[in-house]
């Protein structure tokens, strides 16, 4: 089972301010996905990243996958309440026959 | 936009009953999901399909869980019988059969079993 840690594993903040959440594995993946997810509602694929160092960008949310392929970061600048969610990565090992494996998750809050 | 569709959104059960949950993935999509998910925690596969066949039910607690996808198309989750430890968002997705594994989600379906 290929498994992806996730932190900071709950995170607060203020309007404006800038975070970054981490996504860690010992595994290679062939590609990997992250995902906001809402009270109540499934989760909503934001990006795909498939090669080692890729950086890829969502109006203000930036996304990196690390060169070996098995961590990746999200980082956020000047967040808004509307970013508020449970944040997710999954990993499709290479492979796998298209399996997923989800990371534990980052619940963001982020106040007014 | 095509989208995954779930049915119900909301189910109570008592223990000791049956429950089904039902899942019609987004045209075209070979590869369909079923999740568990605890609140604030991350998807856990219960069973992965391509077409009809199963690719991965190995953590499908198979004395009381069975799923199908008959046709292909179409998939039914069911639990039987329900225990209070089942209480929990299932969610169900659907992916294409080329690229990348991207999983399109529904809006799963909240179980509460008393």
């Amino acid at each position: 089972t290929q498994l992806l840690e996730q932190s900071p594993q709950f995170l607060s903040i203020q309007e404006g301010e800038n975070l970054t959440v981490y996504c860690n594995s010992s595994s290679v993946f062939s590609s990997l996905q992250w995902y906001r997810q809402e009270p109540g509602e499934g989760p909503v694929l934001l990006v795909t990243v498939v090669t080692g160092g890729e950086v890829k960008k969502l109006k203000r949310l930036t996304f990196q996958f690390g060169d070996a392929r098995k961590d990746s970061s999200l980082h956020i600048t000047a967040a808004q309440p509307g970013d508020t969610g449970l944040y997710l990565c999954a990993g499709e090992p290479p492979g796998s026959a298209r399996q997923l494996t989800f990371g534990s998750g980052t619940q963001l809050t982020v106040l007014p | 936009e095509a989208e995954v569709a779930q049915s119900p959104r909301y189910k109570i059960t008592e223990k000791s009953q049956a429950v089904a949950f039902w899942c019609d993935p987004i045209s075209g999509h070979a590869t369909l999901y079923w999740y568990r998910q605890i609140l604030g925690q991350g998807p856990e596969l219960l069973v992965q399909f391509q077409d009809e066949s199963v690719v991965d039910d190995s953590q499908l607690p198979k004395d009381r869980f069975s799923a199908e996808r008959l046709k292909g198309v179409d998939s039914t989750l069911k639990i039987q019988p329900a225990e209070l430890g089942d209480s929990a968002m299932y969610l169900c997705a659907s992916s294409r059969s080329t690229g990348p594994a991207e999983a399109f989600f529904g809006q799963g379906t909240r179980l509460t079993v008393v």
